[in-house]
This record gives structure tokens, sequence and C-alpha cells, in this order.
């Protein structure tokens, strides 16, 4: 177990909808990262944040937005969501923010389907 | 611009024999490496990284890989492969210049046969 909480596991809905994704950090850990995982497109990085502020930006689409509250969990929201957005979504944790050694700690995923 | 290539969407080893997936990498400056491995329906696990140093590392499940700076690669290895490592194995580059995120291979399956 890493320690990294993602909800829910899995999400069936429908083009045009919007989901939220959830994911609560190890313990200790600053740093929230998002990952988009599909069959063509292999790992895709969308979004960082570190303690709450945005710290780096991937490929992430407009349609989607993130934020890290207070409490140091993580929300990606994905909005008019379409065909190509079915994927696995997982989130990572680390304690530090810029240092380049540092150990990612994945969650299991959210398997996004769009019907 | 940083890559990592896996130029090997598939790997088969028998088990008990030397297995290596392989992994070369671009980035600008010195690297950080890392290797990952996904299980069926889990997440992604950190198994070893280089930071600096001796070039052979050693991670989990008896893994290692070697850092080749002349040839920027970082292939995975292990001496005796286990049915249970059958997985996706991710190569991961991260640059030492700050600001730079962590770039993710394309992924290598691996299966162990019996």
């Amino acid at each position: 177990d890493s320690g990294v909480t993602q909800t829910p596991k899995h999400l069936i809905t429908a083009t045009g909808q919007r989901v939220t994704l959830r994911c609560s950090p190890r313990s200790g850990d600053l740093s929230v990262y998002w990952y988009q995982q599909s069959l063509d497109q292999g790992l895709q990085f969308l979004i960082q944040y570190y303690n709450g502020e945005e710290r780096a930006k991937g490929n992430i689409l407009e349609r989607f937005s993130a934020q890290q509250f207070p409490d140091l969990h993580s929300e990606l929201n994905l909005s008019s969501l379409e065909l190509g957005d079915s994927a696995l979504y997982f989130c990572a944790s680390s304690v530090m923010a810029r240092g380049g050694d540092e150990k990612l700690f994945f969650g299991s995923g959210t398997q996004l389907s769009v019907l | 611009a940083q890559s990592v290539a896996q130029p090997e969407d598939q790997v088969n080893v028998a088990e008990g024999n030397p297995l290596t997936v392989k992994c070369t990498y671009s980035v600008s400056g010195n690297p950080y490496l890392f290797w990952y491995v996904q299980y069926p329906n889990r997440g992604l696990q950190f198994l070893l990284k280089y930071i600096t140093g001796d070039n052979l590392v050693k991670g989990s499940y008896g893994f290692e890989a070697e850092f080749n700076k002349s040839q920027t690669s970082f292939h995975l290895k292990k001496p005796s492969a286990l049915v249970s490592d059958s997985a996706l194995y991710f190569c991961a580059v991260r640059s030492h210049n700050y600001g730079q995120n962590f770039v993710f291979g394309p992924g290598t399956r691996l299966s162990v046969l019996p």
C-alpha cells in the first residue's frame, strides 16, 4: 500500500458531463501530481501542486482543472467529457517540491469510462 | 526537452533466465533516472533510482539497473526472472535542472514464462 488514496476507483459517465476525482496524498507529502494513462498515449503528466499552489503544468486540457486544498488533498475536475477522455487517472505524491531525485508514490488510480 | 524511449513493447523471458528491459533517455544536463513497475489494477511502484555515483544501482525485488552516460541508457536487469515479475515497467527521467518534471517512457510489458 503506497499510502496514496484515490476515489472513486471506477467512474462511468456520459459525454458532456463533469466529474471530480479525489486524491489524498501520503501523510507528510506536500506535492501532488496527476497523470493520465491511456493505451495510445502512455503515461501523461497533467499537473503538479505543492502545498496548495500549482507548481507545474503538463499536457492538461483546458476542460480539466485541479486544486489542492489546505489539508493537502487534491481534486481533478474534468468537464465537457469526451469519449477520448476515457483513461486511468493516477495521483502521485512526494515530499519534495523541486528536488529531482524525489520518489513518487502512486495511488491505485481512477478508471474513467465516458460512454 | 526531456524524453525517454523504451524500444521494446514486450519482453518475454523464461523463468530463471536473466532479463533486461531497455531504456534510453534524452535530457539537458545531468539526469535523475528511475524505474517503476505497474502490476495489474495497481498504481506504479518505485523500483530504483540513479542519482549520482556508482553506475550500477540496486533496487527492490532483486532488480538492478546500469547507468551508461555515453550511451544515455539505463537498462533494467535481473539475474534470474520470476513469474511474479510479469508486469509493466516504466523508465522515467528528470533533469537536475530546476523546473523540469518527470517524463515517463511508454512502458515495456514483461512476461516471464514458467
